[in-house]
């Protein structure tokens, strides 16, 4: 599975969007690009995930660079309770020697 | 309700004393693995499992053990806990079909040895 590089942290004011980058120019034709958050020592939590289009649910929004060798998440209101470490990883979906690997993610502070 | 359960949530123990933590997940998942997250180090991969009695180390195997003797549970055997395994470990679970497959993940056993 390719790897991924994250800012460390990053804020925001609450209402505006969030905007976490995401690089991970290794990837290959059918590795995923996910995304889950880990709101303080709680059990990480699935967000979206994508391959080359854009995607959408009622938590956030992902680009996809048309290389896919880049990747945006977007909180499009932030709220106090974002507050989070969001991890990107990138890997294929089923099958292969699955380890995805979390690394540090980047801590977002949603301040009022 | 879906989910993936860990007991204990929270243990104190001392150096050498065998402890097991359970994971259990009610979703028929094939995959499930073991992590352990430190204070600037992330999360790191212990363990994980393919499916029934299928196993293979992660990034930091050494000084655990694990089986994977029915679906839906994966314990974790710390043989001889040392205070370097003092840490927050997470229980996930996936199918290893489809195209979502996103990890669920247990809330954590925060674990201390003394």
């Amino acid at each position: 599975d390719a790897k991924t590089t994250q800012p460390p942290s990053m804020d925001c004011a609450e209402g505006r969007a969030a905007n976490l980058p995401c690089n991970h120019s290794t990837i290959s034709g059918n590795e995923y690009v996910y995304w889950y958050r880990q709101i303080h020592s709680q059990g990480p939590q699935y967000i979206i995930h994508g391959l080359k289009n854009n995607e959408t649910n009622e938590m956030a929004s992902l680009i996809i660079t048309e290389d896919r060798k880049s990747s945006t998440l977007i909180l499009p209101h932030a709220t106090l309770r974002d507050t989070a470490v969001y991890y990107c990883i990138v890997r294929y979906p089923s099958g292969g020697s699955y380890i995805p690997t979390f690394g540090r993610g980047t801590s977002l502070i949603v301040h009022p | 309700e879906a989910q993936v359960t860990q007991n204990p949530r929270y243990l104190i123990t001392v150096t050498g004393k065998k402890l097991t933590v359970t994971c259990s997940q009610n979703m028929n998942h094939e995959y499930m693995s073991w992590y352990r997250q430190d204070p600037g180090l992330g999360l790191r991969q212990i363990y994980y499992s393919m499916n029934v009695e299928v196993t293979d180390k992660g990034d930091v195997p050494e000084g655990y053990k694990v089986s994977r003797k029915e679906k839906r549970n994966f314990p974790l055997i710390l043989e001889s806990p040392s205070p370097n395994q003092t840490s927050l470990y997470f229980c996930a679970s996936s199918l290893l079909s489809g195209s979502k497959n996103e990890q669920f993940f247990g809330p954590g056993t925060r674990l201390t040895v003394l």
